[in-house]
């Protein structure tokens, strides 16, 4: 069955430092989403990109963060200038569509940043 | 408010009980409502949809009342296997999905 992969599967960094975080989507997906979860707290929506532009936004995804999908596999999360509280589960999603209201999101494992 | 609210218990429960979550929402204007499962530090995965007439999986009952802004989750003969977080989900017309804080489930035999 197919599924979306992440690497790594857990970052450490010094704050401060630069950090991408990578995923590839289901093959056939077009619509590709980035959450958080920071521990012990909810999942947190981030951006979401479609078409090699970005779609929508959440007030977290400040000018530190970007995305960017490099190449036809591959859709990263840049965050250029880490901070403590950046320490959080990241969770990439992608989906085939977004017509049809129980469209599946199909979620990575995530990866585990640190940031120290 | 909190977009989507649950009680976190954690809900502890014997072996083949019964157990219901129940979740708001308070955005009238969401779309669809899902039901996700999380293991400790996994990604979350879909358990099931949420449709306005209710449905049912197997041991799991989802039901929506858009009214009152109220969706539940209900599961029956409870396995080991269930415990997890249930997490509460919402989506609106932008397609992003919003999540509850997520309700733990304890399993014991």
């Amino acid at each position: 069955e197919p599924e979306v992969t992440q690497t790594p599967s857990h970052q450490v960094t010094q704050m401060g430092q630069e950090v991408i975080l990578r995923c590839v989507p289901i093959s056939n997906h077009l619509y590709f989403y980035w959450y958080r979860q920071i521990l012990g707290q909810k999942v947190e929506f981030l951006v979401s990109f479609y078409n090699n532009e970005i779609s929508e936004k959440s007030e977290i995804f400040d000018d530190q963060f970007s995305v960017e999908r490099p190449d036809g596999s591959n859709f990263t999360l840049k965050i250029r200038s880490t901070k403590l509280e950046d320490s959080a589960m990241y969770f990439c999603a992608s989906t085939r569509t977004d017509r049809g209201l129980y469209n599946e999101q199909f979620f990575g494992p995530g990866t585990r940043l640190t940031v120290l | 408010r909190k977009e989507v609210e649950q009680d976190p218990g954690p809900f502890n429960v014997p072996e083949g009980a019964t157990v219901a979550f129940n979740c708001t929402y308070s955005n009238s204007a969401s779309q669809s409502f899902f039901w996700y499962r999380q293991d400790c530090r996994k990604e979350p995965k879909l358990l099931m949809s949420v449709y306005s007439s209710g449905n049912e999986d197997g041991r799991f009952t989802a039901q929506l009342n858009r009214a009152s802004q109220y969706i539940s989750l209900l599961i029956r003969d409870s396995k080991l296997s269930d415990s997890a977080t249930y997490l509460c989900v919402v989506r609106d017309s932008s397609y992003k999905l919003i999540f509850g804080s997520g309700t733990r489930l304890l399993v014991r035999p």
